[in-house]
């Protein structure tokens, strides 16, 4: 069974701050993809990363697939209130699993302004 | 922006009731999938649906759970004789054949359905 240890669970910072929320695995994944999910919403995807080492940006979000495609991280650059709720990420082992998403517990980020 | 549309937005149903959950994928999409996630838990892979067929279905995925694609265009998730413990957000997600694995799925808003 494959599993996706996210930390922390919860992160209370004051705006402009960054901040890093770590996704860990002992299995390797064919893509690794980061949500974010308000309350009472599905999921809505923020990026996918798929090669080991790769960087991907969107805006003040960075995130990073860790060379050996086991975790990965998403770095927020000077937090906004906007960025407040729940990030979560999901990895896809791929080969025969059809799309099979393991997704970590979350992380609960609360920007005070 | 496509979407995936789930409908109720949400069920109340009594315990040993059978409930269906409806969901609209995105029209080109072919890879379907419903998740559940419990109050204060992980988002969890109930089944993928491929060609008419369970591609794929978790160890949640009992006797009690079945899905179909009656007309081509709605995907339901089945629940025959609800529990207590079925109580959830049901989410329900598709992707495009040639995207399988490697790129983002398109999540719905998700019914949340609460048995009593």
């Amino acid at each position: 069974t494959q599993l996706l240890e996210q930390s922390p669970q919860f992160l209370s910072i004051q705006e402009g701050e960054n901040l890093t929320v770590y996704c860990n695995s002992s299995s390797v994944f064919s893509s690794l993809q980061w949500y974010r999910q308000e309350p009472g919403e599905g999921p809505v995807l923020l990026v996918t990363v798929v090669t080991g080492g790769e960087v991907k940006k969107l805006k003040r979000l960075t995130f990073q697939f860790g060379d050996a495609r086991k975790d990965s991280s998403l770095h927020i650059t000077a937090a906004q209130p906007g960025d407040t709720g729940l990030y979560l990420c999901a990895g896809n082992a791929g080969g025969t699993s059809y799309g099979k998403l393991t997704f970590g517990q979350g992380t609960i980020l609360t920007v005070h302004p | 922006e496509p979407e995936v549309t789930q409908t109720p937005s949400h069920q109340v149903t009594q315990m040993g009731q059978e409930v269906i959950l409806r969901c609209v994928p995105i029209s080109n999409h072919l890879y379907f999938y419903w998740y559940r996630q419990i109050l204060g838990q992980k988002v969890e892979f109930l089944v993928s649906f491929y060609n008419n067929e369970i591609s794929e279905k978790s160890e949640i995925f009992d006797d009690q759970f079945s899905v179909e694609r009656p007309d081509g265009s709605n995907f339901t998730l089945k629940i025959r004789s609800t529990k207590l413990e079925d109580s959830a957000m049901y989410f329900c997600a598709s992707i495009p054949t040639s995207y399988r694995g490697n790129y983002g799925y398109t999540f719905g808003s998700g019914t949340r359905l609460t048995v009593v």
